[in-house]
């Protein structure tokens, strides 16, 4: 079976602009979500998704970063503008339910 | 407040050796309970994991973890360690009905030829 699939893998932008991560989640998952990792820190989830729907964004910063999930299958996460502190690793994971989440390779974005 | 605490940031060991990672959590209720492992440049893939049943969990690569609801730990074993071994290594713990999973800060583990 495929696995969640992320791109870039890997990005690098100057502060104040804008970018885009992509996620495939594995065929038949409902659940999708995206975590931020900082450099030395576990993931921090900043936003899940049921199906199409938003079930948890409290710790999405949303002034700058948005998500959506089309049709409930692909996710886009996108932050405008970019600060430094934005510079992590930011991890896509599916889930059949509630009690396993698989998790894609990472986008690890650099702001300069 | 709930939270998942690994006290150790850094732990090197020599190959052959045997691990333990710590890990303890602080809830009102017995969360569900998880162990990740991390290569460089690699994303999070599930060790073990604990629901209910047996306190002493088997996972891949040789890994076990043992629930102590004593001492909220969930902590990670390994009773011969291989150079391929070296990651990072995060706890998590899921709160029933809340679908939210809250890691730790992870362990580095450093492995001696």
């Amino acid at each position: 079976e495929a696995g969640v699939a992320q791109s870039p893998r890997y990005k690098i932008i100057e502060k104040r602009q804008s970018v885009a991560f992509w996620c495939n989640p594995i065929s038949g998952h409902a659940t999708l979500y995206w975590y931020q990792q900082i450099l030395g820190q576990g993931p921090k989830l900043l936003i899940q998704f049921q199906n199409n729907g938003v079930v948890d964004d409290s710790q999405l910063p949303k002034d700058r970063f948005s998500a959506e999930r089309l049709k409930g299958v692909d996710s886009t996460l996108k932050i405008q503008p970019a600060k430094l502190e934005d510079s992590a690793v930011y991890l896509c994971a599916s889930s059949p339910g509630w009690n396993e989440q698989f998790f894609g390779p990472g986008t690890r974005l650099t702001v300069l | 407040a709930q939270s998942v605490t690994q006290p150790d940031i850094h732990i090197t060991v020599s190959e052959g050796a045997s691990l333990e990672l710590r890990c303890n959590y602080s809830y009102g209720a017995t969360p569900y309970l998880f162990w990740y492992v991390q290569s460089p440049g690699q994303g999070l893939q599930l060790l073990l994991k604990y629901f209910s049943g047996d306190t002493l969990v088997q996972g891949i690569k040789g890994f076990e973890a043992e629930f102590k609801r004593s001492q909220s730990s969930f902590n990670l074993r390994k009773p011969s360690v291989h150079w391929s071994d070296a990651a990072e290594y995060f706890c998590a713990a899921l709160i029933q009905g809340a679908q939210k999973l809250v890691f730790g800060q992870g362990t580095r583990l450093t492995i001696n030829p």
